[in-house]
């Protein structure tokens, strides 16, 4: 079983949803977690790094982590059709294990 | 401004024939990361380098090669290529272990 999972999709709001993006972990053990933003036929790049006992708001955009479930989440407000992309979400330990393990990915489209 | 590249950006090649993925960072990073991306597989780590003449097996290593003779290059060698290898290829690199990771563009690698 993989160590983070999180749902495929595909996602599909209208523009101005919130929208609601999940993945849970199996390892009480890892200590950051990242959400990562993918546009088709292009790389990842880093969307929100957080600890794991903590929140983290940048602009529209939330991550946030339960430990007490296991569930990390990234919230988009008023989500505009830019924020058409797969979103990756990943772990790491910390530390000198800071290889990241990363979801499948979550495929979201928001229509205008 | 500094970047990652990878090149070529497409390539097509035979089964059993060497292929070799150019990977070249200027932040000066460390560490550096290979990963392969699939539909339903995520992105999933090749090869991994915390330095020069450092070089570690990600969780699908099997086929592939990478070496590390300085800081801003690691290329990934598929040493008799296979079909099952067909994927698109991600370059990465890290300032620290457990640091955000910067991506770059990719290279979809065809074996027929």
């Amino acid at each position: 079983q993989k160590e983070v999972e999180q749902d495929p999709g595909p996602l599909s709001v209208p523009e101005g949803a919130i929208v609601s993006l999940n993945c849970t972990y199996s390892n009480s053990a890892f200590q950051y977690f990242m959400w990562y933003r993918q546009y088709s036929r292009k790389g990842p790049e880093l969307l929100m790094y957080t600890y794991s006992s903590g929140n983290k708001e940048d602009g529209r955009f939330t991550a946030q982590v339960d430990k007490s479930s296991k569930y990390i989440s990234l919230f988009i407000r008023d989500s505009q059709p830019s924020d058409s992309a797969t979103y990756l979400c990943a772990r790491n330990y910390g530390g000198s294990q800071g290889n990241l393990i990363f979801g499948k990915g979550t495929k979201l489209s928001v229509k205008p | 401004d500094a970047e990652i590249t990878q090149s070529p950006r497409h390539k097509i090649t035979e089964t059993g024939r060497q292929v070799t993925l150019a990977c070249h960072q200027t932040w000066n990073h460390n560490n550096m990361f290979w990963y392969r991306q699939d539909l339903g597989h995520g992105l999933r780590l090749i090869h991994y380098s915390y330095g020069v003449q450092d070089t570690n097996k990600g969780e699908v290593s099997d086929g592939y090669s990478v070496s590390r003779s300085n800081t801003e290059d690691l290329p990934l060698t598929l040493e008799s290529a296979a079909s099952s290898q067909t994927s698109v290829y991600f370059c990465a690199s890290s300032l620290a272990v457990s640091g955000e990771q910067f991506f770059g563009p990719g290279t979809r690698l065809t074996v027929l």
